[in-house]
């Protein structure tokens, strides 16, 4: 079955600096990749789509890039402020059930 | 509008006792999904409904697990005999569509159960 790594458990970065989270997966390549973004005692809230015939997409100071040779996604955020500091989870659809999450990666920005 | 509101917010039962937990989905919202996230871990497919068709119950971690949707709208989880390793916080989300469908999922606030 389909497992996604995200290699990082926790990211610290200064406040203006770009963040960047991995998103790997192991099988066949997804239909569509989700981002989310989790606050603590919160559910997730979704930020960004990217389907397979597309590389990179892009919302404000984020971006998600797709590569299915690599089998990965990247998520960034750009000029990064400590209101970013959430875990942000990756996401695909595997046929014949919901989305399959990762576990996330803590992105902590200080001032 | 509303969003997925969930009841209860917290639930502290002890072992063996049966609980409910209830998902009110966005109005229109044909899909609805539970999830349950332990500490450290990331969410874990329960279980989903699409509209009247049956539920794909592949996520349920074992008999002890139901869950059932009423008129296309509200989901109730049940646990019944709860065991300390169900200890966790369950999620539930809908979407305007199936997960195939490119559709977002909007997420409820949870309901964290403890089980002593």
């Amino acid at each position: 079955s389909q497992k996604i790594e995200q290699n990082s458990e926790a990211l610290n970065i200064q406040e203006g600096k770009t963040a960047t989270l991995t998103c790997n997966y192991t099988n066949y390549s997804p239909a569509y990749l989700q981002w989310y973004r989790q606050d603590p005692g919160r559910g997730p809230v979704f930020l960004l789509l990217i389907r397979e015939n597309e590389k990179e997409k892009r919302k404000e100071r984020l971006k998600v890039t797709f590569d299915t040779t690599l089998k990965q996604s990247l998520f960034h955020i750009t000029a990064s402020q400590p209101a970013d500091s959430a875990t942000y989870l990756c996401a695909l659809y595997q046929a014949g059930t919901a989305l399959i999450f990762g576990k996330g990666t803590t992105l902590s920005v200080s001032s | 509008g509303a969003g997925v509101s969930q009841s209860p917010s917290n639930k502290v039962t002890e072992k063996g006792k049966d609980v409910e937990l209830r998902c009110d989905p966005i109005s229109g919202h044909t899909a609805l999904y539970w999830y349950r996230q332990s500490l450290g871990q990331g969410l874990e497919f329960l279980i989903y409904f699409q509209g009247n068709s049956a539920p794909d119950k592949s996520g349920l971690p074992s008999d002890r697990f139901s869950a059932e949707r009423t008129g296309g709208s509200v989901s109730t989880l049940t646990i019944q005999r709860t065991q300390q390793e169900d200890s966790a916080v369950y999620l539930c989300a809908s979407s305007l569509g199936l997960a195939g469908t490119y559709n977002e999922q909007f997420f409820g606030p949870g309901t964290r159960l403890t089980v002593l």
